[in-house]
């Protein structure tokens, strides 16, 4: 079983739909990250966060420390959101910096 | 330029070739990391670069695969008798401080494809 594990693999919807992506993790944490990856793109980090929940523009990001799982949400979602959405997670280190444990992405299709 | 930057983009190697992958984080950014990201799947953590020091190298998959920092900024991943199914996009990350806190930034990777 995948540490970190997103759910669904694959998600088409029409423009404007609201998206919500899940992401459980196993492991203690220090730090959820949600990250954009375009095909034959670099990967951009769209969130960080250890509690609460964060919003930028349309993407708002939930973490549920106790039950270990995170959301992304798009709101009035474009086409221009089209794009493999990935769940990443830093372990607790003890004060060391520790590379991202990833999910396998969530392949997120708007259509116009 | 501002981010972080790899090269090459893309590299095709036949079996058994040596190759050395290239990494120029973010002026300034003390922490580096390598990943690999087979198609379709997530990145998977390959090593870990504080300054000059190689803290974790638990991700490289075998001795065939190596990675340096020699002066603290630029950071080299040479893979050695390459094999079919090292083909992947090898990624580069580093991040301001050494903290679990702080945010990772990308590279646009560099494909590797292995004949």
């Amino acid at each position: 079983k995948n540490e970190v594990e997103q759910s669904p693999q694959n998600l088409t919807a029409q423009e404007g739909e609201f998206i919500t992506i899940n992401c459980s993790y196993s492991v203690g944490i220090s730090a959820l990250h949600w990250l954009q990856q375009h095909p034959g793109g670099g990967i951009v980090s769209l969130f960080m966060l250890s509690s609460g929940k964060k919003k930028h523009g349309r993407l708002i990001a939930t973490i549920n420390i106790q039950e270990k799982h995170s959301s992304l949400h798009i709101t009035a979602s474009h086409p221009r959101d089209s794009a493999v959405y990935i769940c990443a997670a830093t372990r607790r280190a003890g004060g060391g910096a520790d590379g991202l444990t990833f999910g396998k992405g969530t392949h997120l299709i708007i259509q116009p | 330029g501002a981010g972080v930057s790899q090269s090459p983009r893309y590299k095709v190697a036949k079996r058994g070739q040596d190759v050395a992958l290239r990494c120029d984080p973010i002026s300034g950014h003390v922490s580096l990391f390598w990943y690999q990201q087979a198609l379709g799947q997530g990145p998977e953590f390959l090593t870990y670069f504080q300054n000059e020091a190689q803290l974790d190298k638990s991700g490289l998959p075998s001795d065939r695969f190596f990675a340096e920092r020699p002066e603290g900024s630029v950071s080299t991943l040479k893979i050695q008798r390459t094999q079919q199914e090292d083909s992947a996009v090898y990624l580069c990350a580093s991040s301001l401080v050494g903290t679990e806190f702080n945010e990772q930034f990308f590279g646009p990777g560099t494909r590797l494809t292995v004949l």
